[in-house]
């Protein structure tokens, strides 16, 4: 079984604080990805990482950074946390797809997720 | 930018109800998962559809991956309180690394 581990499932943090969200995958996959899902504006994707020491911006990247020092754990960054990240951050991982339609490419295995609170 | 959406947003129906949730785009995908999630959990993947025209079966619920690979459809027969949850369906481009969610579909069944 698949097995995707974030470090808290409930985080409150201050405005301004530096906020570290670890996520650990154990099925060596090359592909880890961090999403934010708010009520009405679905999963938007933050960052990815496609290899070790290899990150590309998402949709939404600004206020957040990445590090990927292990091929296994995938951690975003909160550089000073604001209300307005106040949400629930999903992190996936997939095997990398090699322009194959093998249906285990592109499937994404998530966490359970961080429900992050800004005050 | 490609974009999915999801229609119905919303649907509470009682239970042994069937109901077909969509899954609509205006970009060609090369294969589409469909996911569903709990309250306070990440996403679960329940299946990935192929080829065009492909129908998959999975226990109660049916998902069938259009002609042009389009678009998608779930179907689920005599709806049970435990399939309550967020369906998400996901499509894939080949050769990207990343996938394109939909926007959700929120199923309440009543017992």
């Amino acid at each position: 079984d698949v097995k995707v581990t974030q470090s808290s499932r409930y985080l409150v943090k201050r405005t301004g604080e530096k906020v570290f969200l670890e996520c650990v995958q154990d099925m060596d996959h090359e592909n880890m990805f961090w999403y934010r899902q708010d009520p009405g504006l679905g999963l938007r994707l933050i960052y990815f990482s496609y290899d070790v020491k290899m990150k590309e911006k998402g949709d939404i990247p600004e206020g957040y950074s990445v590090s990927r020092e292990k091929k296994e754990r995938f951690s975003l960054i909160l550089e000073s946390a604001s209300t307005n990240q106040t949400s629930m951050y999903l992190c996936a991982s997939s095997t990398r797809t090699s322009g194959s339609l093998l249906r285990s490419s592109y499937e994404q295995y998530f966490g359970p997720g961080t429900r992050l609170t800004v005050t | 930018t490609q974009l999915l959406e999801q229609s119905p947003q919303f649907l509470s129906i009682q239970e042994g109800e069937n109901l077909t949730v969509y899954c609509n785009s205006s970009s060609v995908f090369s294969s589409l998962q469909w996911y569903r999630q709990e309250p306070g959990e990440g996403p679960v993947l329940l299946v990935t559809v192929v080829t065009g025209g492909e129908v998959k079966k999975l226990k109660r619920l049916t998902f069938q991956f259009g002609d042009a690979r389009k678009d998608s459809s779930l179907h689920i027969t005599a709806a049970q309180p435990g399939d309550t949850g967020l369906y998400l369906c996901a499509g894939a481009t080949r050769g990207y690394q990343k996938v394109t969610f939909g926007t959700g579909t929120k199923l309440q069944v009543i017992p």
